[in-house]
């Protein structure tokens, strides 16, 4: 039972392009959204985040949109740069016994081609 | 000064043994957790202690064992590793609800 889905296992963009990133999820108890990116090796790293009261957040190249209606979220990246190129994942997080459950998608492999 | 560090990074073990992973985070966090990427890539959620309590258990065969002497560590243990246990083990802290987890750089744990 996958509750966060990302259904796009990778994507490929040519470097300052906008890369759109899309996540989706099931479960209404969510109300605070992240994204991650990994590098190979490496643990995942926090990128953007938005509450659920919210229906957009930027911060420089980087903005996530919610549709809580839908259950949808996007992570917009512009100008796609290659270092950018990893893995994504989005994660939705719910409270949960007063502390949080987060939970992620399958990620998404991020090309960015010069 | 890392935020949130693992030991070892890599595991190599025969299958029936049994192994430790340490974890401990800087971060003055309340909650940490465990999570496993598998040969998919999926990141599960396998455990979540807050306070030193268990919280969160997802389906997780009783041969992991996860152990958190105080707030700052949590460790995880297997018994009799098996093959299908093969796997990143990553560990994670965040504070409240509605905060960002911060992650090791993982362990990636090999069963022959």
């Amino acid at each position: 039972d996958q509750q966060v889905k990302q259904n796009s296992p990778s994507l490929s963009v040519q470097e300052g392009r906008i890369s759109i990133l899309n996540c989706d999820y099931t479960n209404s108890m969510f109300d605070y959204f992240l994204w991650y990116k990994k590098y190979p090796a490496e643990g995942p790293t926090f990128l953007i985040s938005i509450s659920s009261i919210k229906d957009k957040n930027e911060d420089g190249r980087f903005t996530v949109f919610l549709n809580k209606s839908a259950k949808h979220l996007s992570l917009h990246i512009v100008p796609s740069q290659p270092g950018d190129s990893a893995v994504y994942f989005c994660a939705a997080s719910a409270e949960f016994q007063g502390a949080q459950k987060l939970v992620f998608g399958q990620g998404t492999r991020l090309t960015i081609n010069p | 000064d890392t935020a949130v560090s693992q030991t070892p990074k890599y595991l190599v073990t025969q299958m029936g043994n049994d192994k430790s992973i340490k974890c401990e985070q800087n971060l003055g966090h309340d909650t940490m957790y465990w999570y496993k990427q598998d040969s998919k890539k999926f990141l599960k959620i396998m455990f979540s202690y807050n306070n030193k309590e268990l919280i969160i258990n997802e389906t997780v065969p009783n041969r992991f064992s996860p152990k958190s002497p105080d707030k700052a560590h949590l460790n995880l243990h297997i018994n009799s590793l098996e093959l299908g246990d093969s796997a990143v083990y990553f560990c994670a802290s965040s504070q409240a609800h509605g905060s960002e987890a911060f992650f090791g750089q993982g362990t990636r744990l090999t069963v022959v």
